[in-house]
């Protein structure tokens, strides 16, 4: 079984430029979920998407968003890139009704 | 802000002791899982434990909750140089529409 798989890997961008990331979930998951993790700040809830709505929202300003097709994939939208967005971003799904996600290996940002 | 907190933020011990990590919170919870990062990768989930549990097992992971300390605790015995990541203890709180709260983070260094 194929596990969460996320594109690109790597990622270079200037600052204010924009960027998407996309995620494909595990078959049969519907839940996608994205997390930051930039140096020095831990692990940050960004979005949780299930059946193509979004569900719940982290503390991060609107320049930061996404959407979930109807196959379950999902993809972060950033705009407007600024240096501290320089982060791996993680996506996990998980389920439904089920936590215990399963992450992908994320996508480094790197901001110049 | 993160609640799940760590501690210690680094450990180092030779293969074949045992490795033991705590994490504290401050919210009631539903669960609190236990996750496992190599080297700037994508997390893999090594346990959930539920707040109705008090102790689980798996392999040679042990995990422990004390809801009424707000904390626990994750062992992992017989150590190898191949458990050598960051370890996350994250909650999933009551409310919280599957957000998890992730903690800093153990770095565990198993020497062999």
């Amino acid at each position: 079984e194929a596990g969460v798989t996320q594109s690109p890997t790597h990622l270079i961008k200037t600052r204010g430029q924009q960027v998407t990331l996309r995620c494909s979930p595990i078959s049969g998951h519907t839940s996608v979920y994205w997390y930051q993790q930039a140096l020095g700040l831990g692990l940050q809830f960004l979005l949780w998407y299930d059946e193509g709505e979004e569900r719940n929202r982290g503390n991060f300003p609107p320049r930061f968003s996404g959407r979930q097709f109807p196959n379950y994939s999902s993809e972060l939208n950033v705009n407007a890139l600024e240096l501290e967005d320089s982060a791996l971003y993680l996506c996990a799904s998980s389920p439904p009704q089920k936590t215990g996600y399963t992450f992908g290996s994320g996508t480094r940002l790197t901001v110049v | 802000s993160q609640q799940g907190e760590e501690d210690p933020q680094a450990l180092s011990i030779q293969e074949g002791e045992n490795a033991t990590m705590n994490c504290s919170y401050k919210t009631s919870i539903n669960n609190l899982q236990w996750y496992r990062q190599n080297s700037g990768r994508g997390l893999v989930h090594l346990i959930l434990i539920r707040s109705n549990e008090r102790e689980k097992h798996s392999g040679r992971l042990r995990v422990t909750l004390d809801t009424s300390k707000k904390s626990s605790s994750l062992l992992i015995t017989a150590s190898r140089a191949a458990d050598t990541a960051s370890y996350f203890c994250a909650t999933d709180n009551p409310g919280s529409a599957r957000q998890l709260t992730f903690g800093s983070g153990t770095q565990l260094t198993v020497l062999p």
